[in-house]
């Protein structure tokens, strides 16, 4: 069964707007964390921003924020103020447990910011 | 400070070959991890160790694939032999100790893009 789920394969958005990028999860564990990745047309990975799932306030990261629904189990990345450089796929990973192990991943969304 | 390094960065090599990639974790990190991604099956975990010990290799595809952490500064995926299906870009991964405001964030390397003709 599929734990991350992505619904969004892309999306568009106009230079200096908010974009919102969609993600769901399914867990029965108490104990979790969330993540969002950003990978450009370079390739590598970089790690975003970090919710847990005791944390009693969104995660915010400069321009990037975790809209963080536990009872939808939904935890959608927000991008204020887009730019250029943001066009990349956007990759959110679940962890189960305190600490666990593997990283989850959805699928990606593939963001591209218009001038 | 320093990333995770990995190399090679691009290494092309023909069916029935042995290939070897290279990881350095970041300093101070105990936990590591190989992930490969396919445009079909995106990123999935194929291995990862905590203090050098191997934990979760049920992402090992076959025994073809074999990785070996001798030491907590470097770590190794090897294929052999290596088959066209294996093109991917396998990327390795480190976590710092457990505790922390960011607990199991993991942090990439560059990716190593492997091509099996």
């Amino acid at each position: 069964a599929q734990k991350i789920t992505q619904t969004q394969p892309g999306m568009f958005v106009q230079e200096k707007e908010a974009v919102t990028l969609d993600c769901t999860y399914d867990t029965s564990d108490p104990s979790y964390g969330l993540f969002w990745y950003k990978q450009p047309s370079s390739g590598e990975m970089i790690f975003l921003i970090y919710q847990g799932s005791y944390d009693q306030q969104n995660a915010t990261e400069g321009r990037y924020s975790l809209n963080f629904q536990k009872a939808r189990k939904s935890a959608n990345l927000v991008i204020s103020a887009s730019q250029l450089g943001d066009s990349a796929m956007y990759f959110c990973a679940m962890r189960e447990g305190y600490q666990g192990g593997k990283l989850i991943f959805g699928q990606g969304t593939e963001l591209s910011v218009k001038p | 400070d320093a990333g995770v390094i990995q190399s090679p960065r691009h290494e092309v090599t023909e069916m029935g070959q042995e290939v070897t990639l290279r990881c350095k974790p970041i300093s101070g990190h105990n936990s590591l991890f190989w992930y490969r991604q396919t445009m079909m099956r995106g990123l999935e975990l194929l291995i990862y160790f905590n203090n050098n010990v191997p934990i979760d290799d049920s992402g090992m595809p076959e025994d073809r694939f074999s990785a070996k952490m001798p030491n907590a500064s470097f770590s190794t995926l090897k294929i052999q032999p290596s088959e066209p299906r294996d093109s991917a870009v396998y990327f390795c991964a480190s976590r710092p100790p457990s505790g922390g405001t960011m607990s199991g964030t993991q942090y990439f390397g560059p990716g190593t893009r492997l091509t099996v003709l």
